[in-house]
């Protein structure tokens, strides 16, 4: 069975800091992975996705992440921090029922930036 | 635009009450899922259909069902509202395949009193 554990409930930055959000993962094949953001009183967006081609992934607002085989792990980074990021991030690990993709969500992490 | 549809964005209902949540998708999707949104617990699958009038179970489907009559809705169905289901509730749509994205409605918020 898949699944993903969040390492951390809540994450604060300074505004212009590094932002490092961690995820691992478990399943018994190679998984497909994502990060979804979601911004108060917003839907769900895809953030980025990774399908078994390269291991470093960019996503959108400047995201990216990078898929570790040998750590089970797929962390979500960016370099510099904006206001505008701050909101709720789900790592996200495609299970499988037949040819669903059937999405399995973490926890959940909230970013917090101050200025 | 993409878009997926939910019918209310609160509603606020009685114990015991039958409760419809309906969920439209203009994608020709043939996956349609209802996930739930609790504080600490991220999103759990209710339940999930991957073509019309077909239906699966997912991890937490106690208390209540689907109807998917039509490719493009998808109805969650309370069939007696209780106060513990009293959370936000979230309808998705995607193509087949487990490498595709989905695509999320704005969510419906239900309170149960």
């Amino acid at each position: 069975a898949q699944s993903v554990t969040q390492l951390d409930s809540h994450v604060s930055v300074s505004e212009g800091t590094p932002v490092l959000l961690r995820c691992n993962y478990s399943s018994s094949y190679s998984p497909s992975l994502f990060w979804y953001v979601q911004h108060p009183n917003k839907g769900l967006q895809l953030l980025l996705k990774y399908t078994s081609a390269a291991t470093l992934v960019k996503g959108i607002n400047g995201f990216e992440a990078e898929f570790k085989k040998s750590e089970t792990s797929f962390h979500l980074t960016k370099p510099s921090a904006h206001m505008s990021d701050a909101a709720e991030y789900f790592c996200v690990v495609s299970g499988t029922s037949g040819n669903t993709g059937k999405l399995i969500f973490g926890q959940g992490t909230t970013l917090q930036v101050k200025p | 635009d993409v878009k997926v549809t939910q019918s209310s964005r609160y509603l606020v209902k009685r114990t015991g009450e039958k409760v419809f949540l309906e969920c439209v998708q203009d994608m020709d999707h043939e996956n349609m899922f209802w996930y739930r949104q609790d504080p600490g617990l991220g999103l759990r699958l209710i339940y999930f259909s991957y073509d019309v009038k077909m239906k699966e179970k997912g991890d937490i489907p106690e208390g209540y069902s689907v109807s998917r009559e039509k490719k493009e809705r998808f109805s969650l169905i309370l069939e007696s509202a209780s106060t513990n289901q009293t959370s936000m509730y979230l309808c998705a749509s995607s193509s087949p395949g487990l490498s595709t994205e989905a695509f999320f409605g704005q969510g419906t918020r239900l309170t149960v009193v």
